[in-house]
């Protein structure tokens, strides 16, 4: 098993540039987020979806879409790219499923990716 | 809101212990976790522990709660070079997890 892999894992982009990254789990998860890691700030997740077919904003969602192909790949674009998004990206996956599921939610995460935009 | 805090560095000596420390707000935590970081690479869980239990221990590891006030610890005992990484925090109320900024541990030999 892959577990949980991104593509790609860096990348260099000018500001207003767009790209789109991928992530793909091979556990059979339910749920599949996008974090972002910036030093001091920890980890502030930028969406989510707690189910194939559906997709919830998190903490820091604005300049971002997301979208949920099938149950094993979520990805995350940046229509215009800012400076303020330079970051590392980390994808995670999680078996828990849907809105007040409860449960202990251990996240599996990605290598990550990391961006810069100039 | 909900917030983790966590203390940003951690220096030890090889063979001593290490203590890391987090504090919540959230008083409807269920499950408090653990992770690791290692340079390059993503968050790994390294335990999580139920908020009706004091205390949890795996092998090098104890994790201590004090849900009064709201106070999460990690013992890493006789703690070793290869223990150098972050360490988060993380608390799940309902749906969501809530990451703290994390504790550099350096490792001195």
């Amino acid at each position: 098993n892959a577990g949980v892999t991104q593509t790609p894992k860096f990348q260099v982009l000018k500001t207003g540039q767009s790209m789109t990254l991928q992530c793909a789990q091979d556990m059979n998860h339910n749920s599949m987020y996008w974090y972002r890691q910036d030093p001091g700030m920890g980890l502030r997740l930028i969406y989510y979806s707690a189910s194939e077919g559906t997709t919830d904003k998190g903490e820091v969602p604005n300049g971002y879409n997301v979208s949920r192909l099938n149950k094993r790949e979520f990805s995350l674009r940046l229509e215009s790219a800012a400076p303020s998004q330079t970051s590392v990206y980390f994808c995670a996956s999680s078996p828990l499923a849907g809105q007040g599921a409860r449960g202990v939610e251990t996240q599996y995460f990605g290598p990550g990716t990391r961006l810069l935009v100039l | 809101g909900e917030d983790v805090e966590q203390s940003p560095f951690l220096s030890v000596r090889e063979g001593d212990s290490s203590v890391i420390n987090c504090t919540y707000t959230d008083s409807s935590s269920t499950y408090l976790y653990w992770y690791k970081q290692e340079p390059g690479a993503g968050l790994q869980l390294l335990t999580y522990i139920f908020s009706n239990m004091d205390m949890k221990q795996d092998q090098r590891l104890t994790v201590l709660l004090n849900k009064k006030d709201k106070h999460l610890s990690l013992r890493i005992a006789d703690t070793q070079t290869g223990d150098s990484a972050i360490y988060f925090c993380a608390e799940t109320g309902g749906f969501k997890t809530i990451f703290g900024a994390g504790t550099r541990l350096f490792v001195k030999a």
